[in-house]
């Protein structure tokens, strides 16, 4: 079946400029995560949906990031007045279960994201 | 330890040999602990969930084994191939009630097999 898609795979954006990134999860999955991974570290948590409602999102780092699902399937990433510090790669997983700590996290090709 | 931490950053290694890399986590508040194999342009791909001290997984010719109470996951690779070349991610999950269901990855491990 249809695995987790993202779009755009790629986007530069110039300083200042608004953006948004996609993603699709696996059809039915109730849990949806985004991760941010920077240059040369791991993937960092940003902010999980449970169905459409946001549970967590302590990995925001600024007010500028904005995260919505609200129909409990796709997701949208928005990010305001992007800086330069924004360039990662930023990926989107899904999974089956509402609690699933055990469950398999399924993963997106990620959006490349580079502001200049 | 505090953080999620893989070793060595990168590795070479010549076809047919065989490989093994470490992760180190937190074993306070431990819950589960993910492996993903990353290609280049791919989706990260989910290799094992583990959660049970000494369990021992197999997928083809990785496994991986893991320690809660020390707090470390090995993973191997027999007869390495060039199609293993890619970086192989960790990730604890801590207790529910801790941390909810994020994922904290280590920087990972950049694997090149060279015929």
């Amino acid at each position: 079946g249809a695995g987790v898609s993202q779009s755009p795979r790629y986007k530069v954006a110039k300083r200042g400029q608004d953006v948004a990134l996609r993603c699709d999860p696996i059809s039915g999955h109730v849990s949806l995560f985004w991760y941010q991974q920077a240059l040369g570290q791991g993937p960092e948590f940003l902010t999980y949906f449970q169905n459409e409602a946001q549970l967590d999102k302590s990995g925001l780092p600024s007010d500028r990031f904005f995260a919505e699902r609200p129909e409990g399937s796709v997701s949208t990433l928005k990010i305001q007045r992007t800086q330069q510090e924004d360039s990662a790669v930023y990926l989107c997983a899904s999974s089956g279960r509402q609690r699933g700590v055990q469950e398999t996290q399924y993963f997106g090709p990620g959006t490349r994201l580079l502001v200049l | 330890i505090l953080n999620v931490e893989q070793s060595p950053q990168s590795l070479h290694v010549q076809e047919g040999d065989s490989t093994n890399f470490t992760c180190s986590f937190p074993s306070s508040n431990f819950y589960a602990l993910h492996w993903y194999r990353w290609e280049t342009a791919k989706s990260p791909e989910a290799l094992f969930v583990m959660t049970l001290n000494g369990d021992e997984k197999k997928k083809g010719r990785i496994s991986a084994t893991l320690n809660t109470k020390e707090g470390y996951s090995y993973l191997y690779i027999k007869g390495s191939q060039p199609e293993d070349s890619a970086t192989y991610l960790c990730a604890s999950h801590p207790d529910v009630t801790g941390g909810g269901n994020k994922l904290t990855f280590g920087t990972g491990t950049q694997l090149k097999v060279e015929l």
